[in-house]
Formats: structure tokens, sequence, C-alpha cells
């Protein structure tokens, strides 16, 4: 069974850039028809979809992200990668990656992270 | 972007009790509907895909319905490992989004 696990600075200051790394484990992220995904939950509020990356590199964003959103795949560590530029306390939230089924009609996330939660603050 | 709204925002229940949450769209979103359940500090994890196809390895007590604008993700019998935040999220769009989830608590 695909396990995911988010690994980054739990601490970024206002304006920088936000790094989060998700590594790939029980499966292989350049194996199957999967995107691979980024979603957010700040403190108290719902889930926000932040985009995804195929094993090709292609990507889909968010369009209220896409302006400061880069995601990019490391087949040979099995790894994807979130940065999100000039970060501010609104970006503050837990950021959880996820493998994203898109297939026949289907389109789920069948594998979620734990969850890393990312502060902006200086 | 599609809105989805949930009902109710919090559900108090007992052991063996049937429960239902509702997630209504904005739009008709066809049967383009998943199910999560998350409990604090761990992975969400995947119910129901397409309004009403049980994920691999989710008990049966968990069921989907509905098409359109109107889903209903029913418990049929509350078991206390179900205490959870449950979320209903659409793909009928590129651009994905999520209800503001269904606290269930015991």
């Amino acid at each position: 069974q695909v396990q995911l696990q988010e690994s980054g600075p739990g601490l970024v200051e206002p304006s920088q850039t936000l790094s989060l790394t998700c590594t790939v484990s029980g499966g292989s992220i350049s194996s199957g028809t999967y995107f691979w995904s980024w979603i957010r939950q700040p403190a108290g509020q719902g889930l926000e979809w932040i985009g995804r990356v195929y094993k090709s590199g292609g990507t889909n964003y968010n369009p209220s992200l896409a302006s400061r959103v880069s995601l990019s795949v490391e087949s040979s560590k099995n790894q994807f990668s979130l940065q999100l530029r000039s970060v501010t306390a609104a970006d503050t939230a837990i950021y959880y990656c996820a493998r994203h089924v898109v297939a026949a009609g289907l389109d789920y996330f069948d594998s979620w992270g734990q969850g890393a939660l990312v502060t902006v603050s200086s | 972007d599609i809105h989805l709204t949930q009902s109710p925002s919090s559900l108090p229940a007992f052991i063996g009790d049937r429960v239902s949450i509702t997630c209504r769209a904005g739009q008709d979103i066809n049967r383009f509907v998943n199910w999560y359940q998350h409990k604090p500090g761990t992975a969400p994890k995947l119910l129901i895909y397409s309004a009403s196809t049980l994920q691999s390895g989710v008990p049966s007590r968990f069921s989907g319905s509905g098409s359109g604008t109107e889903f209903t993700l029913t418990i049929s019998s509350l078991q206390p490992e179900d205490v959870a935040t449950y979320y209903c999220q659409q793909s009928y769009t590129a651009l994905l989004t999520f209800g503001g989830g269904t606290q269930v608590e015991i």
C-alpha cells in the first residue's frame, strides 16, 4: 500500500518561499497514471486544493495560487515538491500531499500524507 | 468555483445511530463527488468515490448516494471509531473544491 510523508521547515518568514517535499513509499511515483497533489488546511478552515503534478512534470494549479506556486517531481528519489513564494500569515496551514487517481471518469485522492504544519511568522 | 455546502456542520449522535451528512453543490456536478474521513493528526481517508462507490477496505456501514446537486453520506450504525470530520469533494471541474466539513461526535 502506498504511503506518503510530507517534510520541510515548520516555520517560514513572511515574503520568503515555503518549500515542502512529499516522499512516496510502497509504490513508484513513475508508475501508473496517477497525479500527485498538494492540499492545505488553515486552522479552523476547510480544505483547499493547491495543485497537482504528473510524472512527466506537467502541472495544474488552483488559479488563486497559480502566480506563487510551483510543483515538481523527482522520480529518482520517488518524491514530489511544493514551492510557494512570497508567503504571508494567510499561508499558515497544515499542508497535505496526496495521490490523485484520474482515469476513465474517476477522479479522487486515494492516499494522503499525515500533513505538515507550516507557520508563517517572523 | 463550485461551492459545496455540507450540513450539518456538527452532528452529535449515539453509538448504533444511523447518521446522514448532506453535501449540496452550487451547480449540477453529475456524480463527481467523493467523501473523506479525517481524524486529527492522521491522513485523511477516502471512503466513497463517484458518489456511491465504496473504496476498498472501507466498512460496509458507510454508503453514499445522490447525483446532480445533492449528495448524502450515510453511516448505518455509528461506531466509536467513526468519530471524525467528514468532507465531500467535487471533481466535476478542473478546480477541485471541498465542502466545509461535518464533525461527527458521540
